[in-house]
């Protein structure tokens, strides 16, 4: 069983569409993040959860939603998004929020926004 | 503010040749600085990292990295590279030494032709 886990894989949706994206980690860390990985741009930090308390927003559109119901579980819900968020979304976890090692990442949730 | 540059956003080698895969970093306070490497449709998986002691870092696959005070820079190199090295390679710093996720850099492609 990998550490980190995400699904789905790929995911395609409209514009009106509601969707969510599921992250679950098995490595006993508190800390969790979504990261946004676009072609030919620099990963960028979207939310971090640290024992389920939000404790960044890197000024992300209110059209996506992070909900941390435990240290385990970490999603992402999507709304009337736009094709230009089409991307690979990444979760990651870490030991604590005050860690300064490495984040360990989920191999990916691959959005397409028609 | 913290940031990380990769020089090169595209690297070829021929196999058995050096990788050097150039990463330098601004930051305000003694970064800990990491390298991640990325095969097609997967997430993220950290090569090495650098946080305090010794300056040469060694990290799977044969790869290793030098911190570079003088010169903010922490290039990643390989004395010979293998086929199954072409993927892509990401340099990335902490936002500061009691911070909760890393600033990644562009990302270096590396290719590897026989």
């Amino acid at each position: 069983e990998t550490g980190v886990t995400q699904t789905p894989r790929h995911l395609v949706m409209g514009m009106t569409n509601k969707k969510s994206l599921k992250c679950e980690q098995h490595l006993g860390h508190n800390a969790m993040y979504w990261y946004k990985q676009s072609a030919k741009k620099p990963l960028e930090l979207m939310f971090v959860y640290n024992f389920k308390e939000q404790t960044e927003n890197n000024s992300v559109p209110s059209r996506f939603s992070p909900e941390c119901p435990n240290s385990s579980h970490l999603f992402l819900h999507l709304h009337t998004l736009q094709p230009e968020d089409s991307a690979l979304y990444l979760c990651a976890s870490s030991p604590s929020g005050g860690y300064t090692g490495e984040l360990f990442f989920g191999e990916g949730s691959r959005l397409t926004v028609l | 503010a913290q940031s990380v540059t990769q020089l090169g956003s595209h690297v070829s080698v021929s196999e058995g040749a050096l990788v050097l895969l150039r990463c330098n970093y601004s930051s305000s306070v003694p970064p800990y600085l990491f390298w991640y490497v990325q095969y097609p449709n997967q997430g993220l998986q950290l090569l090495l990292k650098y946080t305090t002691g010794a300056t040469l870092v060694k990290g799977i696959n044969g790869f290793e990295a030098e911190f570079k005070k003088s010169e903010t820079s922490f290039h990643l190199t390989k004395p010979s590279a293998h086929m199954s090295d072409a993927a892509e390679y990401f340099c990335a710093v902490n936002l500061n030494q009691a911070g909760t996720a890393l600033i990644f850099g562009k990302g270096t492609t590396l290719s590897v032709s026989s």
